[in-house]
């Protein structure tokens, strides 16, 4: 079974709008972390945001924010104002384990592409 | 630098030939990854080094492949007799162990493969 699974392999938004991208993951270690990634035509991966499975509150950074819903096992992102710059793949990912066990491997998904029109 | 430091950019390798791609971590980052991205698809872990020791080589795909770090802070993946499944973009990330609430992994602009 996919561990981590973006079912939009694209999706269109208009600036200054709000966009939602989805992610579901599949785990049964009750400590893990899940991170979400910018891929623009560079191809850097640019880190936007994590949240923990202990959090109580959803993560938010800027104008990115974290949709976590545990018992759903989503894990969705949320960008508001779109900018055209936003534009590129975005991929959600998945470390199993206790940090303080410094387990260190990313499960990514396939990703989604987001296109931010004028 | 300020960040995660790969080269070369671009490769293009004529099949069987022998690669060396670099990564320059950032300063005082414990962790270093290498992980393969086939295109479109997600990025997929190769291997794991704290300092030196590399604690984690699950996923290289076969003997062809090796990395190293012999001092702790630059690594190099070594793909020997190229072939064509190896064309992908190498990506390799850096992170300090600080067993925070994020353990924040930060990545290279890769570099990307082309086995001809």
């Amino acid at each position: 079974a996919q561990k981590i699974t973006q079912t939009q392999p694209g999706m269109f938004v208009q600036e200054k709008e709000a966009v939602t991208l989805d992610c579901t993951y599949d785990t049964s270690d009750p400590s893990y972390g899940l991170f979400w990634y910018k891929q623009p035509s560079s191809g850097e991966m640019i880190f936007l945001i994590y949240q923990g499975s202990y959090d109580q509150q959803n993560a938010t950074e800027g104008r990115y924010s974290l949709n976590f819903q545990k018992a759903r096992k989503s894990a969705n992102l949320v960008i508001s104002a779109s900018q055209l710059g936003d534009s590129a793949m975005y991929f959600c990912a998945m470390r199993e384990g206790r940090v303080e066990r410094s387990n260190y491997k990313l499960t990514f998904g396939k990703g989604t592409l987001l296109t931010v029109n004028p | 630098g300020a960040g995660v430091s790969q080269s070369p950019r671009y490769k293009v390798a004529k099949r069987g030939q022998d690669v060396a791609l670099r990564c320059d971590p950032i300063s005082g980052h414990v962790s270093l990854f290498w992980y393969q991205q086939a295109l479109g698809q997600g990025p997929e872990f190769l291997t794991y080094f704290q300092n030196e020791a590399q604690l984690d080589k699950s996923g290289l795909p076969s003997d062809r492949f090796f990395a190293e770090r012999p001092e702790g802070s630059v690594s190099t993946l070594k793909i020997q007799r190229t072939q064509q499944e190896d064309s992908a973009v190498y990506l390799c990330a850096s992170s300090f162990l600080t067993g925070g609430p994020g353990n924040t992994i930060y990545f290279g602009e890769g570099s990307w493969l082309t086995v001809v």
